[in-house]
């Protein structure tokens, strides 16, 4: 699978949009991008996925660019139960390679 | 909750004991995948199912770690003469089973493991 660069943390504003960058630079045609979260001493959650197109669901955005080596989730109205460690996984196989991901924090 | 419960959430043991940790997946779900999480570290996958058939190994899953699906339903993971270094959450996750790579994995709420 191809690895993943992202940054250790990020703050956001409550209320502002969320924007966590990931590049994938070395990316093949048929590796997903999948994006999940993990909330102190939770499991992780499944956010959204996609291959090429930009995808969108109830929890977020995924803008993938043209040439697929990266990607930005956005969480459109960053609320305080948004703080996570957020990881970005591109994968073509069963298992999923997680990284250190990046710690996002919502400040009040 | 995503429909994957694993049993139990905690267990504390002391050093040479051996544990079992059971995990419920999502009732459709054909593939199951134990990963391990240790502190600051994102989750490393273990070991997967397909139904009953154990189809990967990670070289993370030593010796006296077993793994077992016998009715491709509910799987248990046995570490046997446990170690301070096994301590991690264990983390178990489920999928349809689609080939290729839109196979969505969702987990459970781990097993937190502490060998003192």
């Amino acid at each position: 699978d191809a690895k993943t660069t992202q940054p250790t943390s990020m703050d956001c504003a409550e209320g502002r949009a969320a924007n966590l960058p990931c590049n994938h630079s070395t990316i093949s045609g048929n590796e997903y991008v999948y994006w999940y979260r993990q909330i102190h001493s939770q499991g992780p959650q499944y956010i959204i996925h996609g291959l090429k197109n930009n995808e969108t669901n109830e929890m977020a955005s995924l803008i993938i660019t043209e040439d697929r080596k990266s990607s930005t989730l956005i969480l459109p109205h960053a609320t305080l139960r948004d703080t996570a460690v957020y990881y970005c996984i591109v994968t073509g196989a069963n298992n999923l390679f997680f990284g250190t991901g990046t710690r996002l924090t919502v400040i009040p | 909750d995503t429909g994957v419960s694993q049993d139990p959430r905690h267990k504390i043991t002391k050093r040479g004991q051996n544990v079992t940790f059971r995990c419920d997946p999502i009732s459709e779900h054909n593939r199951l995948y134990w990963y391990r999480q240790t502190l600051g570290q994102g989750p490393e996958f273990l070991t997967y199912f397909q139904n009953e058939a154990q189809l990967e190994k990670s070289r993370l899953l030593s010796d006296r770690f077993s793994a077992e699906r016998p009715k491709g339903s509910f799987s248990t993971l046995e570490i046997q003469r446990t170690e301070q270094g096994d301590s991690a959450m264990y983390l178990c996750a489920s999928s349809l089973g689609f080939s290729g790579s839109t196979d969505t994995q969702y987990f459970g709420p781990g097993t937190r493991l502490t060998v003192l």
